[in-house]
């Protein structure tokens, strides 16, 4: 089973504010990384799925990048809004591994 | 297009009791799995199916089985509840093992007393 872990655990910024937080993963034998927004009293939903070390997504205000050799993968939410608050949810997906492991996530709040 | 369905929202059951969690998938996905969310843990794997006829253990399999009925359908049971199943139980689907998202059901509230 993969080692997701990610930081920090929960996070209170002010409307308007960008932030950003982080997914870790082992390097070796890495396959795919997804990341998931997860409202309260809701299901997870998917913002992105990314192989290729240097692969960067965007939808709208949020972005994410991906770096294999060293483990690790940021969320940037730009501009952040009452409505970006939820619980982001980060995966790892290893060669050998047909299951997604998942972090503990990120609860962010973000105050009007 | 429902997506991923799962029944019922909400159960309470006494320690020893069984019941049966039902997932439906409408999206002709091959790929089916079960969670379990508790406070500051995230998401666990319980089982999964890679595809229809096929099962295998995740994380956290003991207390479990799982049935895939078809491919459809994938039922989580719980044979002799115990307290420390109290849970949220999530299904979800997804196009196949592999660089594809996963889509999840809405969960299931389950109180074991």
């Amino acid at each position: 089973i993969l080692n997701v872990e990610q930081s920090p655990q929960s996070l209170h910024v002010q409307e308007g504010d960008s932030t950003n937080f982080t997914c870790s993963f082992p390097s070796s034998n890495f396959y795919a990384l997804h990341w998931y927004r997860w409202e309260t009293a809701k299901s997870p939903e998917a913002l992105f799925v990314m192989t290729l070390n240097g692969d960067e997504k965007k939808k709208g205000r949020i972005s994410a990048t991906l770096n294999t050799k060293e483990g690790y993968s940021y969320l940037y939410i730009k501009g952040s809004q009452p409505e970006d608050s939820a619980t982001y949810l980060c995966g790892g997906h290893s060669g050998s591994a047909r299951q997604l492991t998942f972090g503990s996530g990120t609860q962010l709040t973000v105050l009007p | 297009n429902a997506g991923v369905t799962q029944t019922p929202k909400f159960q309470v059951l006494k320690t020893g009791q069984s019941m049966t969690l039902q997932c439906a998938q409408d999206m002709n996905h091959n790929s089916m799995y079960w969670y379990r969310q508790d406070p500051g843990m995230g998401l666990r794997l319980i089982y999964y199916s890679a595809s229809e006829g096929t099962t295998d253990k995740g994380e956290v399999p003991n207390g479990y089985n799982v049935s895939r009925l078809n491919k459809r359908e994938f039922s989580l049971r719980l044979e002799s509840a115990a307290p420390s199943q109290t849970s949220v139980y999530f299904c979800a689907s997804r196009v196949r093992q592999g660089v594809n998202e996963q889509f999840f059901g809405p969960g299931t509230r389950l109180t074991v007393l």
